[in-house]
């Protein structure tokens, strides 16, 4: 069955430095991929997509990149804020409707 | 613009008792609807999705079910709950296969 993995269940870094985020998929070939944010007591934001064509996204300070040879996506947040800190989920879509998430990385960007 | 509303914000109940939860959007027509259940530092299990009125497909047999009475209305029941039960409870929409749209969930203990 689709599996995903997020390599990190925690994460913390300091300020000003980039966060990177792993994502791993397995028995699949998503035709894109998602990430999202959550924080504490509240439902998933999206943030970007990725499609199998394209190998990198970037939105603001996001940067989001897609290997489909090693199955893998890489969620980069650069000069990383406090705010940043959520949980970060990535997803990915399973035939037309059906949505597999990750379990997602817990950040923490200390001041 | 659109909005998507889940009630009630947090629920406590006795193992047994019945259980319903409901979600509704507004601002846009023929969503896909879906039912995620988050236990405690976990991922999102998805638990059912719609495509349209009256069409509900079922990711994990358990003693919930759901139903799509109208358009951009989707309830989530339980005729006897467990403990397992217990988790946060979030409705999503999106149109096709593209960003999902959280609710602000349902926060319920099976005691």
């Amino acid at each position: 069955s689709q599996k995903i993995e997020q390599n990190s269940e925690a994460l913390n870094i300091q300020e000003g430095k980039t966060a990177t985020l792993t994502c791993n998929y397995t028995n699949y070939s998503p035709a894109y991929l998602q990430w999202y944010r959550q924080d504490p007591g509240r439902g998933p934001v999206f943030l970007l997509l990725i499609r199998e064509n394209e190998k990198e996204k970037r939105k603001e300070r996001l940067k989001v990149t897609f290997d489909t040879t090693l199955k893998q996506s890489l969620f980069h947040i650069t000069a990383s804020q406090p705010a940043d800190s959520a949980t970060y989920l990535c997803a990915l879509v399973s035939g037309t409707y059906k949505y597999i998430f990750g379990t997602g990385t817990r950040l923490k960007v200390l001041a | 613009s659109q909005t998507i509303h889940q009630w009630p914000a947090t629920l406590v109940q006795p193992v047994g008792s019945p259980l319903s939860l409901e979600c509704t959007v507004e601002g846009t027509s023929n969503p896909n609807l879906y039912w995620y259940r988050q236990a405690a530092g976990r991922g999102l299990q998805l638990l059912f999705y719609s495509v349209g009125i009256g069409q509900i497909s079922s990711e994990v047999p358990q003693n919930l079910s759901a139903s799509r009475p109208q358009d951009r209305q989707f309830i989530l029941s339980s005729k006897k709950l467990l403990l397992s039960d217990s988790g946060f409870y979030l409705c999503a929409w999106s149109v096709l296969a593209d960003t999902q749209y959280f609710g602000p969930g349902t926060r319920l203990t099976v005691l």
